[in-house]
């Protein structure tokens, strides 16, 4: 069985600082791990995905995510926030055999 | 190429009417998806056609029908709907569900309400 957790609903970060959003991951084999952002009435747009190799995950819009095996996480971060970057955040997890499963989301807010 | 396209992006029925919401894709992928997403809710998988075929249905009622007519094409019958159907219907493709475990491109949705 695969699943994902987020464990904040809500993230609010001043513009210019830092921003960390959380995942972790349950999965029986290797783990597939995905971040999407959803602006409203939109669908979801593809940032990152971690499937081998490198811990550190390099996205779009200058997102990034550190895969950590021993604590199961696979958290999204920007060393600088945006106003722009307010948007519903999902992690997803899937292995071989089974379709994507996504997390329930955190809600990013971003303040002038 | 690299656009899921859905229309219609808005859709308001009745709960006797019959209507379609059509998905298109041109990049080649040999897997599309039909997700259900309700407000602030992540998306809940419906239907998954792999190499046209449907591969899944999970659990979801009949007033529902999928159709795949080729590897670019994929529909979403709507008869007899209910109010809590409403909801934002996303379809997404990827390269190939079962051989390549790679990311879903997704639609920017048909926003449908049942009245």
């Amino acid at each position: 069985a695969q699943s994902v957790a987020q464990p904040e609903d809500q993230v609010n970060v001043a513009e210019g600082n830092p921003l960390t959003v959380k995942c972790t991951y349950s999965v029986s084999g290797n783990p597939y791990l995905f971040w999407y952002v959803q602006y409203p009435n939109r669908g979801l747009q593809f940032l990152l995905k971690y499937i081998t190799g490198d811990n550190l995950v390099k996205g779009s819009y200058g997102f990034e995510a550190e895969f950590n095996k021993s604590q199961t996480s696979f958290h999204l971060k920007k060393p600088s926030a945006l106003v722009s970057d307010s948007a519903l955040y999902f992690c997803a997890v899937r292995d071989m055999g089974n379709d994507m499963r996504f997390g329930a989301g955190t809600r990013l807010t971003v303040k002038p | 190429d690299t656009e899921v396209t859905q229309t219609p992006k808005h859709l308001v029925m009745g709960m006797t009417n019959k209507k379609s919401l059509k998905c298109e894709q041109h990049m080649g992928h040999r897997a599309m998806y039909w997700y259900k997403q309700k407000a602030k809710k992540p998306p809940e998988l419906m239907f998954v056609y792999s190499y046209e075929k449907l591969s899944i249905n999970e659990s979801v009622p009949s007033r529902f029908s999928p159709e795949c007519p080729n590897s670019s094409l994929l529909n979403l019958h709507l008869h007899a709907l209910q109010p809590e159907d409403s909801a934002l219907y996303l379809c997404a493709s990827s390269q190939d569900r079962d051989r390549v475990v790679g990311e879903l491109f997704f639609g920017e949705g048909s926003r449908l309400t049942v009245l």
